[in-house]
């Protein structure tokens, strides 16, 4: 079946750098996605990896491991608005997006 | 560019009636829009796929006859959740995808549903 797993929440300290992981099994595999929610709105896309390797974004980035089924959002110099739920989601061979529960991050002052 | 619009943002409606919620893009065409439904404290749960001019395709578990869905256009896509009751009670959210930039979701701002 498919499957995506990654925490369900995590605590970190303003300023400091949090890294939330994702692991992935799906049906074939066009592509990682990292989308940012916070609470009441819809999800806001931050990044898409499908090669392997770290793509860097600003304070984001996001690594990927095809062979491992691996993926890591990475956030620098955390600030308070940083307080969201983080969705991992994997493409399928048909494109499909198959979605995480979420990673509720806390940032504390 | 691509953004996504759902009207209306929130609606409360008595049980047993009808509710239609809109997702437009507006700057763009969508080849494919998806339709999520997000309970508290959960992840999205994809509810069904349309393409422009053909049925929806829906998920194991949601019932088609109980949530209308019309893919009008290449901008515009409508759902209908039928003789809704309290447990339809959710946030709606729409996606657009137009094909390209390896299919990737532009989500509209989503649609609360309160059925009383």
């Amino acid at each position: 079946g498919q499957n995506i797993d990654q925490p369900t929440e995590m605590t970190a300290t303003e300023g400091a750098i949090v890294q939330i992981n994702c692991t992935y099994q799906t049906s074939g595999f066009n592509g990682l996605f990292w989308y940012q929610q916070h609470a009441g709105e819809a999800p806001t896309f931050l990044s898409y990896n499908v090669l392997d390797g770290l793509e860097e974004k600003g304070r984001f980035s996001s690594f990927l491991s095809r062979s491992k089924g691996y993926s890591y959002l990475l956030l620098k110099e955390l600030q308070m608005k940083d307080s969201a739920s983080y969705l991992c989601a994997a493409s399928d061979s048909n494109y499909q997006l198959i979605w995480g529960a979420g990673t509720k991050l806390i940032i504390k002052p | 560019g691509a953004v996504v619009s759902q009207h209306p943002s929130w609606v409360i409606c008595k049980s047993g009636t009808s509710v239609k919620i809109e997702c437009r893009s507006l700057d763009f065409q969508a080849t494919t829009m998806f339709w999520y439904r997000q309970f508290p404290k959960q992840s999205l749960m994809l509810m069904a796929t349309s393409n422009e001019g053909s049925k929806a395709t829906y998920e194991q578990g949601v019932e088609k006859d109980k949530f209308l869905i019309n893919h009008a256009s290449l901008t515009l896509s409508t759902l209908t959740v039928t003789s809704a009751h309290p447990e339809d009670s959710s946030f709606y959210i729409c996606s657009a995808s137009r094909g390209l930039d390896y299919n990737e979701q532009f989500f509209g701002p989503g649609t609360r549903l309160t059925v009383l």
